[in-house]
């Protein structure tokens, strides 16, 4: 079964640090780009960041640029978020999500696995 | 950054209506647009990419159109588990595959 599960959420204070964990199986894990979408409570989503197959190609939402890292590790299957400088405006689920691609290998740039998502709460 | 806005921002209906929710990006995204269906507690889910091609295992009562930038999401025949909230996304431009702010669905 293709999955994703994300791990690492929590409580933590404002200006702090906290490292999710997105653990992947059920397909070739090094061959998708992948990201990071967020969901505040009550909100819409949000997209974070990119990453390619490769981890070349980087992008990242100007609300988390300089803040947080994304990362992965191919030969473990996992895709990291580090989050740094964590604000109340931070408080949100946090999904991963995998790129979508076609038969031919096109990639319309859709999401089409997600993770259940992980909590995070900025709070003092 | 491209800025996507979608109307309505809610909407009641009733099982058997045909449900259209429309999606508009503030630039030309040719068919860079996907749909999604996110219910409470889940996941978004996938259910149509580039503009109209029906994501793999989802119903054929759900179709997408458009082009530039106005997009439609239509439901052909309301059914009970379509009740949730839809979102557009668009994915031209990188970085930020900006996701609209949400339709929801619920019964009339």
């Amino acid at each position: 079964e293709v999955q994703l599960v994300e791990s690492g959420g929590g409580l933590v204070q404002p200006g702090g640090s906290l490292r999710l964990s997105c653990a992947a199986s059920g397909f070739t894990f090094s061959s998708y780009s992948m990201n990071w979408v967020r969901q505040a409570p009550g909100k819409g989503l949000e997209w974070l960041t990119y990453i390619s197959s490769g981890s070349r190609t980087i992008y990242y939402a100007d609300s988390v640029k300089g803040r947080f890292t994304v990362s992965r590790d191919n030969a473990k299957n996992s895709l990291y978020l580090q989050m740094n400088s964590l604000r109340a405006e931070d408080t949100a689920v946090y999904y991963c999500a995998r790129t979508y691609y076609d038969s031919s290998g096109y990639s319309p740039g859709a999401f089409d696995i997600w993770g259940q998502g992980t909590m995070v709460t900025v709070s003092s | 950054d491209i800025q996507m806005t979608q109307s309505p921002s809610s909407l009641s209906a009733s099982v058997g209506d045909r449900v259209t929710i429309t999606c508009r990006a503030s630039q030309s995204i040719t068919r860079y647009l996907n749909w999604y269906q996110q219910k409470p507690g889940k996941a978004p889910k996938l259910l149509i990419y580039a503009a109209s091609n029906l994501q793999s295992g989802v119903p054929s009562r759900f179709s997408g159109g458009g082009s530039g930038t106005d997009f439609t999401l239509t439901i052909s025949s309301l059914q009970p588990e379509d009740f949730a909230t839809y979102y557009c996304q668009q994915s031209y431009s990188a970085p930020g595959f900006t996701f609209g702010p949400g339709t929801k669905v619920d019964i009339k």
